[in-house]
């Protein structure tokens, strides 16, 4: 089983709105990945989450807070976004082998996001 | 600054075809290099090639790394309308902090009848 699930599918907010995006994966993976894709773009690490701890954050704004509660969910929480942060945000699930192992990352079906 | 390219950026051929994907790349830290099909939304794996010289297959894709030369293909044989897809190359690169994807700009294939 190489699933990995995102909730919701699609979601429209407004600039003033909180709403967090949720991932789930059942594979005993240790490390976890939010992306950004947009339109006609390849994906764009956001965070990284090793062992339940951040170990990457890739400049993004503060207005983007990931949450790892525990190692199998990761959270993005969302608040006083911009219309330019529309996009399709992708979850992502990793073995996280350790000491350099390469490592295959397995992708959610994303949530659509639109801000009004 | 870690860069992967791939051409062509897309690609439009007739069923039973066979296509070749160019993906080239500079990073530090190399662990991996991936392949990924993405239709409507998630991507999904298609390969993961670390050593040179090892063709990865899997029915009618096949796929191989020259890290020498730093670059992979990907062939696809035979193709079919279901083909249509995006496809990404990624590399895979130890970071400070973790593992770390950085993708291609992807290369667009349209397989028609």
């Amino acid at each position: 089983d190489t699933e990995v699930t995102q909730t919701p599918k699609h979601l429209v907010m407004g600039m003033t709105n909180k709403k967090s995006l949720k991932c789930e994966q059942h594979m005993g993976h240790r490390a976890m990945y939010w992306y950004k894709q947009k339109a006609k773009k390849p994906p764009e690490l956001m965070f990284v989450y090793s062992y339940e701890k951040l170990s990457i954050n890739e400049s993004v704004p503060s207005r983007f807070s990931p949450e790892c509660p525990n190692s199998s969910l990761l959270n993005l929480h969302l608040h006083a976004l911009q219309p330019e942060d529309s996009a399709l945000y992708l979850c992502a699930s990793s073995q996280d082998a350790g000491q350099g192992r390469p490592d295959t990352q397995y992708f959610g079906p994303g949530t659509r996001l639109t801000v009004l | 600054e870690d860069k992967v390219v791939q051409s062509p950026l897309s690609l439009v051929v007739h069923e039973g075809d066979t296509v070749t994907l160019n993906c080239s790349y500079e990073v530090t830290n190399f662990r991996s290099l991936l392949w990924y099909k993405q239709e409507k939304k998630a991507p999904t794996f298609l390969f993961m090639l670390t050593s040179s010289g090892i063709e990865k297959k899997s029915g009618r894709l096949s796929s191989i790394l020259d890290k020498k030369e730093l670059f992979s293909i990907l062939n696809i044989t035979a193709t079919q309308t279901g083909d249509s897809a995006i496809y990404l190359c990624a590399v895979d690169s130890l970071t400070g902090g973790g593992n770390k994807l950085t993708f291609g700009t992807g290369t667009q294939l349209k397989v028609e009848l």
